[in-house]
């Protein structure tokens, strides 16, 4: 079935680039999504990436989607202590376009 | 505007309690959901509302019941609780998959429920 994978945690320091990694195994994903979870807070949807396309960039932030390894990330320049939050990836089926798939998150801890 | 707005913020009830959740948007958008998300956990698909119409049910028990009286709210109504259901429920909007767009879903901040 479909699955979404994702390291669980990640520590770097204020003013390093953070990278969080996503693998998929829907080969028929059309858009694939990045979002953020503060403490206590909602989603915040960060940036997609349509799947015919390889990278996009946002300020600082990168997304790279290798689809014939079914890899995506996440390049956060200058990472800030704000940038401490759960990432998750999650991805579109073009089966069942209502419902994402969601990867289990990546915690990032920014430390000074 | 992509805000989508959740009242209220924070609920505690018995399980004998009915209560309400609602989440309301403007952006125009013909796709609401409802998801459960445990702490630091994935978000829960509960139930999709296509045109007001409910779309998709995830086998959610009866105590849960929903309801999408027009195209910018949506409620949950809640009945009989237990406190495994004790979670973060998060209202999500969207385009309605169809128009050919994106359709990324916006989420709420949520309503912090706790069933004693």
């Amino acid at each position: 079935g479909e699955d979404v994978e994702q390291s669980l945690f990640l520590s770097v320091r204020e003013g390093d680039s953070s990278v969080i990694n996503c693998t998929y195994t829907d080969s028929s994903s059309t858009y694939l999504y990045w979002y953020k979870q503060e403490p206590g807070a909602g989603l915040q949807l960060l940036t997609y990436i349509f799947s015919n396309m390889d990278m996009k960039q946002d300020q600082r932030l990168t997304v790279l989607l290798n689809k014939k390894d079914k890899h995506l990330s996440l390049r956060i320049a200058d990472t800030q202590t704000g940038d401490s939050a759960i990432y998750f990836c999650a991805e579109r089926s073009a089966g069942n376009n209502r419902k994402l798939i969601w990867g289990l998150g990546t915690s990032l801890a920014v430390n000074p | 505007d992509t805000e989508v707005t959740q009242t209220p913020k924070h609920l505690v009830m018995g399980m004998t309690n009915k209560k309400s959740l609602k989440c309301e948007q403007h952006m125009g958008h013909r796709a609401m959901y409802w998801y459960k998300q445990k702490a630091k956990k994935p978000p829960e698909l509960m139930f999709v509302y296509s045109y007001e119409k409910l779309s998709i049910n995830e086998s959610v028990p009866s105590r849960f019941s929903p309801e999408c009286p027009n195209s910018s709210l949506l409620n949950l109504h809640l009945h009989a609780l237990q406190p495994e259901d004790s979670a973060l429920y998060l209202c999500a909007s969207s385009q309605d998959p169809g128009t050919g767009a994106s359709y990324e879903q916006y989420f709420g901040p949520g309503t912090r429920l706790t069933v004693t």
